[in-house]
């Protein structure tokens, strides 16, 4: 079946502890994208993957990093959480120019 | 930064009524995608709107694009409850190639 997966599915940690939330396509998507999202706020992209090895910042890339080593995986990785990161994350992946985003079923974050 | 203002933030109608939700920027965007989101789960695409002036027609659910592709609108003709969700409005483009920008989301209610 085509999917994104994302793991864990939840997640509570506490602040300045270091996590990494992964993401995996099977569709041979040239391009993944991470969001976050908040109540009110919709859906903000964090960062965006065009291709393997290669990453720009979305609009809020603050306290997050991302690499892209394969083509399939995407992990987001919080260095130092704080709670101002408290959300719902999204991974997501597209098959080409039109960017139409497959979602992930999403992550749940709590940092207390 | 750009901006996607979505409105209404909420709509609460009648099985049989037709609405109308509106997605509006300042920004010129290359395209215009349209998501549906149910709760718990990642958001869905419903379409993508290209061209200034398009229109596409997907059952009850009628989408336009701004001739400036600043701006677009998602018309339901007689809403029914199936049709209860919070609805993403996505700017493709813009300022960087690659880029995503929501709208605030419009949760809608269909009452039976």
């Amino acid at each position: 079946e085509a999917q994104v997966t994302q793991n864990p599915r939840y997640l509570i940690t506490v602040t300045g502890k270091k996590l990494t939330v992964t993401c995996s396509q099977n569709m041979n998507h040239e391009y993944m994208s991470w969001y976050r999202q908040d109540p009110g706020l919709g859906l903000r992209q964090i960062y965006y993957s065009m291709n393997v090895e290669v990453t720009d910042k979305g609009d809020v890339p603050e306290g997050y990093k991302v690499s892209r080593k394969e083509k399939r995986n995407f992990p987001l990785i919080l260095e130092s959480p704080s709670p101002n990161q408290t959300s719902l994350y999204f991974c997501a992946s597209s098959p080409g120019d039109s960017y139409e985003q497959y979602f992930g079923p999403g992550t749940r974050l709590t940092v207390t | 930064t750009q901006l996607l203002e979505q409105s209404p933030q909420f709509l609460s109608i009648q099985e049989g009524e037709n609405l109308t939700v509106y997605c509006n920027s300042s920004s010129v965007f290359s395209s215009l995608q349209w998501y549906r989101q149910e709760p718990g789960e990642g958001p869905v695409l419903l379409v993508t709107v290209v061209t200034g002036g398009e229109v596409k027609k997907l059952k009850r659910l009628t989408f336009q694009f701004g001739d400036a592709r600043k701006d677009s609108s998602l018309h339901i003709t007689a809403a029914q409850p199936g049709d209860t969700g919070l609805y993403l409005c996505a700017g493709v483009g813009g300022t960087s190639y690659g880029k995503l920008t929501f709208g605030q989301g419009t949760i809608l209610t269909v009452h039976p």
